[in-house]
């Protein structure tokens, strides 16, 4: 079963404007941790933001933050005032109580346009 | 060294050939861990070593894939026999300790080296 879906295989965004990419995420487990990395075309996996299932508060780090909501089981990636620099890959993933295996969605594809 | 480091960083090989993939993490990270990335997917997880065992080898596809870390720092992917279908980019990662681990989990986040393509014909 697919445990993190990323729905926006592509998504487009004006330079300045922010921008929102969806991930849900399926487990019954109640202790996990929520993930994004961006992947520019060098390659590279980069971390971004995480985000524990315990944790009141939603996570924010310089211009990325997460909104997590429990209940939904979502946690999108809001980035604001995009730059050119924000064109890449963007994964979420989760692991789950104990389990070492980071399982990641498959992605979604930001452009940002000048 | 600074990040993660892997070699080589494209390797084009012959079907039914051996490979080894070399992966170097930053230093005094105890916990590594091998992903394969296919084209337009997500990276999948291979394997994870806590120190030089390891812990959790459950997405290996297949015998004709190894690992080791004898030393605890430096890993080795092997793939014996070669497929087309091997053929990917294969990412090793890195962090301090164990997920779940400590007080802060977040802590335990991991570094991702820049990863070795590898092409099978």
């Amino acid at each position: 079963a697919q445990k993190i879906t990323q729905t926006q295989p592509g998504m487009f965004v004006q330079e300045k404007e922010a921008v929102t990419l969806d991930c849900t995420y399926d487990t019954s487990d109640q202790s996990y941790g929520l993930f994004w990395y961006k992947q520019p075309s060098s390659g590279e996996m980069i971390f971004l933001i995480y985000q524990g299932s315990y944790d009141e508060q939603n996570a924010t780090e310089g211009r990325y933050s997460l909104n997590f909501q429990k209940a939904r089981k979502s946690a999108n990636l809001v980035i604001s005032a995009s730059q050119l620099g924000d064109s890449a890959m963007y994964f979420c993933a989760m692991r789950e109580g104990y389990n070492n295996d980071m399982r990641f969605g498959a992605g979604t594809r930001l452009t940002v346009k000048p | 060294g600074a990040g993660v480091s892997q070699t080589p960083s494209n390797k084009v090989t012959e079907k039914g050939k051996y490979v080894e993939l070399r992966c170097d993490p930053i230093s005094g990270h105890t916990a590594l861990y091998w992903y394969r990335q296919s084209l337009g997917q997500g990276p999948e997880f291979l394997i994870y070593f806590q120190g030089t065992g390891a812990a959790d080898d459950s997405g290996l596809p297949n015998d004709r894939f190894f690992a080791v870390r004898p030393e605890g720092s430096v890993s080795t992917l092997k793939i014996q026999r070669t497929e087309r279908g091997d053929s990917a980019v294969y990412l090793c990662a890195s962090s301090p300790g164990a997920w779940g681990t400590g007080g802060d989990s977040g802590a335990n986040v991991l570094t991702f080296g820049a990863g070795s393509r590898l092409t099978v014909l």
